[in-house]
């Protein structure tokens, strides 16, 4: 029953452009939004966050977009980097304080030179 | 100075035998996580201690025991290995904020082969 999924298992865009990466969720509970970010061999690292309060969370390159009605999240990256390329995971949590987040199976991020 | 850190980076043992993986944090965090991901990639949570106390166990077989020894420390320890216990383990920390979720913090993982 995966209740955070990420249909896309990988991306591939050109230095500069914009990435989008996609992430659905089920659980009309889950009221707290993350990113993480995963480079080979080391474990994933936080990102970006959106509370279900916000459509929309901007910081630096990175800009997280969430639909509630549509039960749909983005990430978009801007310009992307060579540096950007890893596996990036989306991750819900419902309930606000609950400390059990949920993750989706990740899309691998190409940035080619 | 690494936040997070596990040991070991791998292990491969033999169906049957007993394990633990040790994981320690110096970020002062409250709350502790062990996390698997399995061939399929997925990463799910396995436990959860907050300050030595058990909060969040999820549906994992008894082989599997979590040891807190202190708030720093979050040790797994393994019995009568499986195959299907082939996976990346990972530890993770955070802070305990009632009523908001907390950052995670990540540990490089543990790669288990059982032969």
């Amino acid at each position: 029953d995966q209740q955070v999924k990420q249909n896309s298992p990988s991306l591939s865009v050109q230095e500069g452009r914009i990435s989008i990466l996609n992430c659905d969720y089920t659980n009309s509970m889950f009221d707290y939004f993350l990113w993480y970010k995963k480079y080979p061999a080391e474990g994933p690292t936080f990102l970006i966050s959106i509370s279900s309060i916000k459509d929309k969370n901007e910081d630096g390159r990175f800009t997280v977009f969430l639909n509630k009605s549509a039960k749909h999240l983005s990430l978009h990256i801007v310009p992307s980097q060579p540096g950007d390329s890893a596996v990036y995971f989306c991750a819900a949590s419902a309930q606000g304080g609950s400390e059990k987040l949920v993750f989706g199976k990740g899309t691998k991020l190409t940035v080619n030179p | 100075d690494t936040a997070v850190s596990q040991t070991p980076k791998y292990l491969v043992t033999q169906m049957g035998n007993d394990k633990s993986i040790k994981c320690e944090q110096n970020l002062g965090h409250d709350t502790m996580y062990w996390y698997k991901q399995d061939s399929k990639k997925f990463l799910k949570i396995m436990f959860s201690y907050n300050n030595k106390e058990l909060i969040i166990n999820e549906t994992v077989p008894n082989r599997f025991s979590p040891k807190s020894p202190d708030k720093a420390h979050l040790n797994l320890h393994i019995n009568s290995l499986e195959l299907g216990d082939s996976a990346v383990y990972f530890c993770a920390s955070s802070q305990h904020t009632i009523g908001a979720v907390d950052t995670q913090y990540f540990g490089p993982g543990t790669r288990l082969t059982v032969l």
